[in-house]
């Protein structure tokens, strides 16, 4: 089976500081991997996607870059926080043709 | 330009009636089309999807019925049930980009 760990569970930063997210897919060899952002009562907004390692595809401009350091790991950070950035931060994974599937989340909280 | 669009923002039903919830979108390229729920603080969990070659998909007691020439789609939740109170989005995709309405929160009272 296949599972999707997120870390942290929680964050609260300071504005202008710097932050990693992470994610972790077991389970699945070579997925397609995304990051999102959904603001808190709202939408979902999909901000990158990632084919193979090494290689990332921004959808959204948010001053946010992601990494995809290895084939089960993928990287959101930015060096400096804006208040905006708070929020509910989501990775999901390709698990048949066109199915995607979410982790439980990182809820960020930006002060 | 809002891609999906989702009506209404909220509703409200009792338990054992039929949920309906729209949906319409603005990229004839979308041939995917999810179902999410999702409970407060969680991730969404994919609940129901179609593809845009089919007219209808069943899956227990959800239901999506699409309409490609009006690019509308609905979900039916029927026999509705406290636990169903959840948020539901409902998205389009080109493939490697998902496009999320802005959601659905379905309250069900018993």
């Amino acid at each position: 089976a296949q599972t999707i760990h997120q870390w942290p569970v929680a964050e609260i930063k300071a504005v202008g500081s710097p932050l990693s997210l992470g994610c972790t897919i077991k389970g699945k060899s070579s997925p397609n991997l995304y990051w999102y952002w959904q603001a808190t009562g709202g939408t979902l907004q999909q901000l990158f996607y990632s084919i193979t390692v090494g290689q990332v595809e921004s959808v959204v401009q948010l001053n946010l870059s992601a990494s995809r350091p290895k084939d089960d790991q993928f990287i959101l950070s930015t060096e400096k926080l804006l208040l905006s950035h708070s929020g509910f931060y989501l990775c999901a994974f390709r698990g048949g043709s066109y199915e995607q599937y979410f982790g439980p989340g990182t809820r960020l909280t930006v002060l | 330009q809002q891609q999906v669009r989702q009506s209404p923002q909220s509703l409200t039903v009792w338990e054992g009636e039929t949920a309906i919830l729209n949906c319409s979108y603005e990229n004839s390229a979308f041939d995917y089309f999810p179902w999410y729920q999702q409970f407060p603080g969680e991730g969404p969990a994919l609940l129901i999807s179609i593809l845009s070659v089919s007219d209808k998909k069943e899956d227990g007691r959800f239901t999506i019925f699409f309409n490609k020439r009006e690019k509308k789609l609905s979900l039916h939740i029927a026999d509705s049930q406290p636990g169903d109170s959840a948020t539901y989005f409902c998205a389009g995709s080109n493939y490697n980009v998902l496009y999320f309405g802005s959601g659905t929160k379905l309250t069900v009272e018993p």
